[in-house]
């Protein structure tokens, strides 16, 4: 698993209420990830990090915010959750293996936007 | 814009056939491809990366191969198990590492 973790790994919150998720890592990755999973859409990334303060946006950007202070830890930020933003959302590492790079993913976080 | 497409949707096979699962990207200008397998309610594991200067990549059961110039790649797993059921998802790495993934094919196979 590559030493990633998610927190919470299941959140319930109501409309227009903030949300942070914490990805954390253990082993030193610069490149880290956000993805959400919807049903027929597979996974679509968020934003992404390729180190510390250095972020950018991804295909579904919009409603999201993220920050990286640290090397082990990348936050994504819903300011005011929308229902629309109900999903499983993944945190992923890129890791080198010899001459191949690979994503590496945490477990999820189910949330849902009441 | 990258679209990257796997068909069928859902397949299910009887144990110990073989199965042959599809994905389908519309720009060849890509880095690498990656399948991976996804659990009911767990994340990602990786199971093969092709490189984009490569044609095949086998570990075990199962054998990827890629076609870059017509958008193509084969995900082959040889002799399926129940074991083997899982969402299978496949995705397309551009320059600057950020992937794109398809759909996923959803295999069921039955004892």
């Amino acid at each position: 698993d590559a030493g990633i973790t998610q927190s919470p790994r299941h959140k319930v919150t109501e409309t227009g209420t903030p949300v942070t998720l914490r990805c954390h890592q253990t082993e030193n990755h610069r490149y880290m990830y956000w993805y959400r999973q919807d049903p027929g859409h597979g996974l679509r990334l968020i934003h992404y990090s390729y180190g510390v303060k250095d972020t950018d946006k991804g295909e579904v950007s919009d409603g999201y915010s993220v920050s990286r202070s640290k090397t082990e830890d990348f936050l994504l930020t819903l300011e005011s959750a929308t229902s629309s933003q109900t999903s499983v959302y993944f945190c992923a590492i890129s890791a080198r293996t010899g001459a191949q790079e690979t994503q590496y993913f945490g477990p999820g976080t189910r949330l849902l936007v009441l | 814009k990258q679209e990257v497409t796997q068909i069928p949707a859902a397949l299910s096979v009887p144990e110990g056939e073989n199965l042959v699962l599809n994905c389908s990207f519309t720009d060849s200008a890509i880095y690498n491809l990656q399948w991976f397998r996804q659990d009911p309610g767990k994340g990602l594991t990786s199971l093969l990366l092709i490189q984009s200067s490569q044609r095949e990549q086998t570990s075990g059961r199962l054998n990827a191969s890629l076609d870059k110039s017509s958008g193509r790649s084969t995900l082959y797993i040889a002799a399926s198990q129940p074991g083997d059921s899982a969402t299978y998802l496949c995705a397309v790495t551009d320059s600057w590492g950020k992937l794109q993934f398809g759909a996923g094919t959803q295999v069921v196979v039955t004892p």
